[in-house]
């Protein structure tokens, strides 16, 4: 299975909105709604951000909102932040029964 | 609220195998359907999914690691392992394992990872 096409890096000032594209098959993205989005900076584990394509966990703040178009998943962070530059991965479940992440975007604040 | 641990030998030397572990804290592995996983990240590289096993011991493993994967669980010890057999230096990662509810497909709950090298 191939890993899930994401940009390598966005980037934005602080208060601006940003949007991470998250590009798979048929087979994953496109076949169901089990798209996931997790933060991990520098040094520590991922975190869950959304799940389900638009569903936010508990305690992840709103302003991170998640969509799907076909077979492209995107993540947007509104109101940038300082605190919000981190290494972002999106991850589908598969028609496999099996999971693949995406090659990951590093999101930099200006 | 679960908290994940892993460990296991940082070095491993090429062909050999690594082993890890997966201590669960904070309630117990048994009869909850719940999936365990293990993913991996090379060194400044992407997240690899490696495989997932079901509180029952089912498991789905990684296409292209399968022929060399095991994952299995003892929930009496609130533990799940990790075999990867005939590692390279390709095989050089922080391994983290996860969890994942059984009725929905993302992964909620992370260990910190640990870091294995494999080199001579």
């Amino acid at each position: 299975q191939s890993a899930l096409t994401q940009p390598p890096s966005v980037s934005g000032s602080p208060g601006q909105s940003v949007t991470i594209s998250c590009t798979g098959t048929s087979s994953d993205v496109g076949s169901y709604s089990r798209v996931s989005w997790y933060r991990q900076p520098p040094g520590t584990a991922p975190k869950l951000m959304i799940y389900d394509v638009t569903y936010r966990p508990s305690g992840v703040p709103p302003r991170f909102s998640g969509s799907k178009s076909g077979n492209t998943a995107s993540l947007t962070i509104s109101g940038l932040q300082a605190e919000d530059e981190a290494d972002y991965y999106c991850s589908s479940y598969t028609s496999s029964n099996t999971h693949v992440f995406g090659t990951g975007t590093k999101v930099t604040v200006l | 609220q679960m908290q994940l641990q892993e460990s296991g030998p940082g070095l491993v030397k090429p062909s050999e195998t690594l082993s890890l572990t997966c201590t669960v804290s904070g309630g117990s592995m048994s009869n909850i359907p719940y999936y365990w996983g293990w993913i991996r990240q090379s060194p400044g590289k992407g997240l690899e999914w490696i495989g997932t096993i079901f509180y029952t011991g089912s498991t789905d493993y990684n296409p292209s690691l399968k022929s060399r994967v095991t994952i299995s669980v003892e929930t009496s010890k609130n533990q799940f392992s990790l075999s990867l057999t005939s590692v390279t230096a390709a095989d050089s990662a922080v391994y983290y394992c996860a969890r994942r509810s059984g009725d929905y497909y993302h992964f909620s709950s992370w260990g910190q990872g640990t870091l294995v090298t494999v080199s001579s």
